[in-house]
C-alpha cells in the first residue's frame, strides 16, 4: 500500500520550454506532498511543499514562478518546469505524507524524473 | 537549522561483513527518522523509521539505532550482499508528524563485492 506513481520517468526538453511532472497516489489520500530536487551524487533538498487546496509552500532560494506546483485534488500533484534551461537539469522527486498502521506518519517516494535540458 | 550528516560518503566491502553507517543530526528536536535506500536514477525505498522515543528497530538483516541526546543514528547491516549495493540516505523529521519537513543527509553510498 502507500504508492506514489511519478511520471514521466524521463524526459529531454529544449531550452525554453516547459515540462510537467506528476505524482500520483495510488490507493490513499495524499493531503500533503513534497517535491525535491536532487543533482547527481548529492542528496534530496526540499523545493516545495504542497497541501491538497491551497497553494505550496516554497523553501528559501526556490522560484516559485520558474517551478509551478498545483495540487488540485488528493491523488494528484504537479510540478511545472517553466521556461526551462540547462542548468534546471536534475532528477526530481516526490513525496507523499501517509498515515501508516504502527507509526502516526510515513513517508513515501514516487520512482523520480530525470530532466534534461539540451 | 537541522543538518544531517553522513558518514563515510562511499564504502566498499567484500560481500559476507557486517557494516555500520553513520547519521548525525544537529537539532535532537527530532520526531523520528528514517533510513531510505535509493538505487542508481530511482526513487527511494523506506528502510526502516525510528520514533524519537524509540532507541532502534530492526527489520531482516538491517538494524537502526537512535540516540537523540547525542544527535546520531547507525545503520547496521549484518551479513552484507551484493545486492546491498545502493545509496544509503537518513532523514530526520523536522516539526512534529503532521507538519514537518524530512532534512536529508549527503547519503552513503555503499557498494559490496562478490
Amino acid at each position: 500500500g502507500a504508492v506514489v506513481s511519478q511520471h514521466p520517468s524521463w524526459v529531454i526538453c529544449k531550452s525554453g520550454t516547459s515540462v510537467k511532472i506528476e505524482c500520483r497516489s495510488l490507493d490513499f489520500q495524499a493531503t500533503t506532498m513534497f517535491w525535491y530536487r536532487q543533482f547527481p551524487k548529492q542528496s534530496l533538498m526540499l523545493m516545495a511543499t504542497s497541501n491538497e487546496g491551497s497553494k505550496a509552500t516554497y523553501e528559501q532560494g526556490v522560484e516559485k514562478d520558474k517551478f509551478l506546483i498545483n495540487h488540485a485534488s488528493l491523488t494528484l500533484s504537479t510540478l511545472t518546469v517553466t521556461s526551462a534551461h540547462p542548468e534546471d537539469s536534475s532528477f526530481y522527486i516526490c513525496s507523499a505524507r501517509v498515515r501508516l498502521v504502527r507509526s502516526p506518519y510515513g513517508y513515501t517516494f514516487g520512482s523520480g524524473t530525470r530532466l534534461t535540458v539540451v | 537549522k537541522q543538518e544531517v550528516t553522513q558518514i563515510p560518503a562511499a564504502l566498499s566491502v567484500p560481500e559476507g561483513e557486517n557494516l555500520v553507517l553513520n547519521c548525525s543530526f544537529t537539532d535532537s528536536a527530532i520526531y523520528n527518522l528514517q533510513w531510505f535506500r535509493q538505487d542508481p536514477g530511482k526513487g527511494l525505498t523506506s528502510l526502516l523509521l525510528i520514533q524519537s522515543s524509540q532507541r532502534e528497530q530492526t527489520s531482516g538483516r538491517l538494524n537502526a539505532s537512535l540516540d537523540k541526546s547525542s544527535g546520531r543514528s547507525t545503520l547496521y547491516i549484518a551479513a552484507s550482499q551484493p545486492g546491498d549495493s545502493a545509496t544509503y540516505l537518513c532523514a530526520a523529521l523536522h516539526g512534529s508528524s503532521n507538519t514537518g519537513k524530512l532534512i536529508f543527509g549527503q547519503g552513503t553510498t555503499l557498494q559490496v563485492k562478490p
